[in-house]
């Protein structure tokens, strides 16, 4: 069974750091790419970052460049991200997502097949 | 402001069939993206309804169904049950973003 466990979530003021975990099982998670997504409370889905299998490619939404790292560490089944600098617009439920890749039409695309159970960050003095 | 465009709600009545629409750009469902769909119930992780615009991974009911025209697409939801009343978010990927989108979300409320 897949499972994606989420930890490191908590209260931190603003301008501060923290990092978040994701403990994956169940699959070879070295042979998927992974993102982050955050909620922030009452409000909808926003896609934080991607990471490829391999870690040769990453992406940040523009709202967290320059601030959030992910990596992962393929030994130990784990995805991160490193938050610094975090704000109170940083406020959210961070979701671990598996990214799964089929094909279209010969192109390659992917859609979010398992989800971890979220870890809330709270940016407030 | 979401990139992708839902209806904050929709309602119906037990049995009856909604539709969620989902409205992107030239960068994204436009470029030739799929769509994808994500059930949220209340307090819980979002849960992958339909994938590649129309296809309902196992243990999907088929009363959930999507499709995909020009720049936008929709969910159906036949038969409406008390149990469908949830978030729904349409995702896409934006190829000047370089990253996923996702819609807003559409509260679903059965009366």
């Amino acid at each position: 069974e897949v499972q994606l466990v989420e930890s490191g979530g908590g209260l931190v003021q603003p301008g501060g750091s923290l990092r978040l975990s994701c403990a994956a099982s169940g699959f070879t998670f070295s042979s998927y790419e992974m993102n982050w997504v955050r909620q922030a409370p009452g409000k909808g889905l926003e896609w934080v970052s991607y990471i490829s299998s391999s870690a040769s490619t990453i992406f940040y939404a523009d709202s967290v460049k320059g601030r959030f790292t992910i990596s992962r560490d393929n030994a130990k089944n784990s995805l991160y991200l490193q938050m610094n600098s975090l704000r109170a617009e940083d406020t959210a439920v961070y979701y671990c997502a598996r990214a799964y890749y089929y094909d279209s039409s010969g192109y390659k695309r992917y859609y979010f097949d398992y989800w971890g159970q979220g870890a809330l960050v709270t940016v407030s003095s | 402001q979401s990139v992708l465009t839902q209806p904050p709600s929709v309602s119906g009545a037990p049995g009856q069939r909604v539709t969620i629409s989902c409205t992107g750009s030239s960068s994204n469902i436009g470029a030739g993206y799929d769509v994808h769909w994500y059930q949220q119930l209340p307090g819980t992780a979002p849960k992958l309804l339909i994938y590649g615009n129309s296809n309902r991974p196992s243990g999907v009911p088929d009363r959930f169904s999507g499709s995909k025209s020009g720049t936008s697409a929709s969910l159906a939801i036949t038969g409406l049950q008390a149990e469908d009343e949830a978030d729904y978010y349409c995702q896409s990927y934006d190829t000047s973003l370089s990253g996923s989108v996702f819609g807003g979300g559409t509260k679903l409320t059965v009366l």
